[in-house]
């Protein structure tokens, strides 16, 4: 299968600061990023897709000032949570696409405190 | 609108076959995939269905009728390790850069 690494895989923080969580599709180009979040014991839910070099699309209810994601390259994208709220806290995958089939990132926990 | 059904949990014995079954009505439909998900960790890719009929990949096999809304996924010869969650997502519409809607997945515990 495909090569996804995402960074960090934890990371801990205090309310109001931001955090970038990097994702990178290793052996192969993805058009098109998908990015995740995933509370304890709930499925995925999306929360904006990018493709490379244009704004993203956010999911209803997601603010868009809030997670700021950056896709500048085939291999590279970036979600930024700014000024994070403990209820911010949860897992973020990234998903970037080829061809017909998703493949996920590690994945990052992140803890707001 | 999108809605997918899955079992929340399931229940087998280490040696045995599990069905998981999923059905989904969705807005269009160009594929349906499964995959295994671990605590903690990111969901892996373990099948995807575009045509009706039966997919074997080693132990796991994943069946699709389109016309009944309805996929499973068959775990064969199960493991302690096949212990995940397993997530039916169904790809709503052709072109590229279409969005997943994934279930809320079926947590299989393997005993023995």
């Amino acid at each position: 299968g495909a090569v996804v690494s995402q960074h960090p895989s934890r990371v801990i923080c205090k309310s109001g600061t931001s955090v970038k969580i990097e994702c990178r599709s290793l052996d192969f180009q993805a058009t098109t990023m998908f990015w995740y979040r995933q509370f304890p014991k709930q499925s995925l839910m999306l929360m904006a897709t990018s493709n490379e070099g244009s704004k993203a699309t956010y999911e209803q209810g997601v603010e868009k000032d809030k997670f700021l994601i950056n896709h500048a390259s085939l291999t590279l994208s970036t979600l930024t949570v700014t000024s994070a709220h403990p209820e911010d806290s949860s897992f973020y995958i990234c998903s970037p696409r080829r061809v017909d089939t998703q493949y996920f990132g590690p994945g990052t926990r992140l803890t707001v405190l | 609108g999108q809605n997918i059904d899955q079992p929340t949990e399931m229940t087998a014995t280490e040696g045995a076959i599990v069905q998981i079954n999923c059905t989904y009505q969705t807005s269009g439909f160009n594929g349906l995939f499964w995959y295994q998900q671990h605590a903690g960790e990111a969901p892996t890719f373990l099948s995807y269905n575009v045509l009706d009929g039966l997919e074997e990949k080693g132990r796991f096999s994943s069946f699709l009728s389109r016309s009944k809304g309805y996929s499973y996924l068959l775990l064969k010869e199960l493991q302690m390790k096949d212990s995940a969650s397993y997530l039916c997502a169904v790809s709503p519409r052709t072109g590229g850069g279409n969005k997943l809607t994934f279930g809320t997945g079926t947590q299989l515990k393997v005993e023995l």
